[in-house]
């Protein structure tokens, strides 16, 4: 099976950087996903790694250690919109169909 | 549409009734995936089609929930003799193919009384 860790909360003031950890446990891993969602909205995806490294699409960056089964979500210049829930979420390696979501973390960007 | 509509978007039904949840992917996506969401917690994966099969639905509770995708575009969740436990919302999502950015419906919030 799978499963993820991730902080339940973080709090952060508007131009700021925070950084969202994920941990998983796996039996087969293929990537690793993040996605925002605000208040009564949908998932939005984000990113996905799938090897080792960083990749950056404008304010946010994700990264991804599979030797340390560990991720994270960078958010940069902070803005109140980007007071979300972020989830991570694996990718089966054995069903590229099947991601397992952490519980999320609820990011509030303070002025 | 531009993007993925799931009817109704919300749905309250009584306990031992049989509900239908509908999605509507993205124009062209072979990839549909179903997903449910409770208070606080991650989507939780329940079943994906791949064009007009069941690729997977190791994540359906139980026999009372089922999904079809009869003509490889829209798909419909139907759960049966419905719990209180069933109550969450209920996300639809595509992509392209199994791999790639899936996008999600707003999905359907399912409240069993």
């Amino acid at each position: 099976g799978q499963s993820l860790e991730q902080p339940s909360e973080v709090t952060a003031v508007e131009g700021a950087i925070v950084q969202i950890n994920c941990t998983y446990q796996t039996s087969g891993f293929y990537g690793l996903s993040w996605y925002q969602q605000h208040d009564g909205g949908a998932p939005t995806f984000l990113s996905y790694n799938a090897l080792d490294g960083l990749e950056e699409t404008g304010r946010f960056s994700s990264f991804l250690s599979r030797s340390d089964s560990y991720g994270y979500l960078l958010l940069q210049e902070l803005q109140m919109k980007d007071s979300a829930s972020y989830f991570c979420a694996v990718r089966s390696e054995t069903n590229a169909g099947k991601s397992t979501f952490g519980d999320g973390t609820t990011l509030t960007v303070k002025p | 549409g531009a993007g993925v509509s799931q009817t109704p978007s919300n749905k309250v039904t009584e306990k031992g009734k049989y509900v239908e949840l509908r999605c509507d992917p993205i124009s062209g996506h072979t990839a549909l995936y179903w997903y449910r969401q409770s208070l606080g917690q991650g989507p939780e994966f329940l079943i994906y089609f791949q064009g007009t099969g069941a690729a997977d639905d190791s994540g359906l509770p139980n026999d009372r929930f089922f999904a079809v995708r009869p003509e490889g575009s829209v798909s419909t969740l139907k759960i049966q003799r419905t719990e209180r436990g069933d109550s969450a919302v209920y996300l639809c999502a595509s992509s392209g193919r199994v791999n790639t950015e899936a996008f999600f419906g707003q999905g359907t919030r399912l409240t069993v009384v």
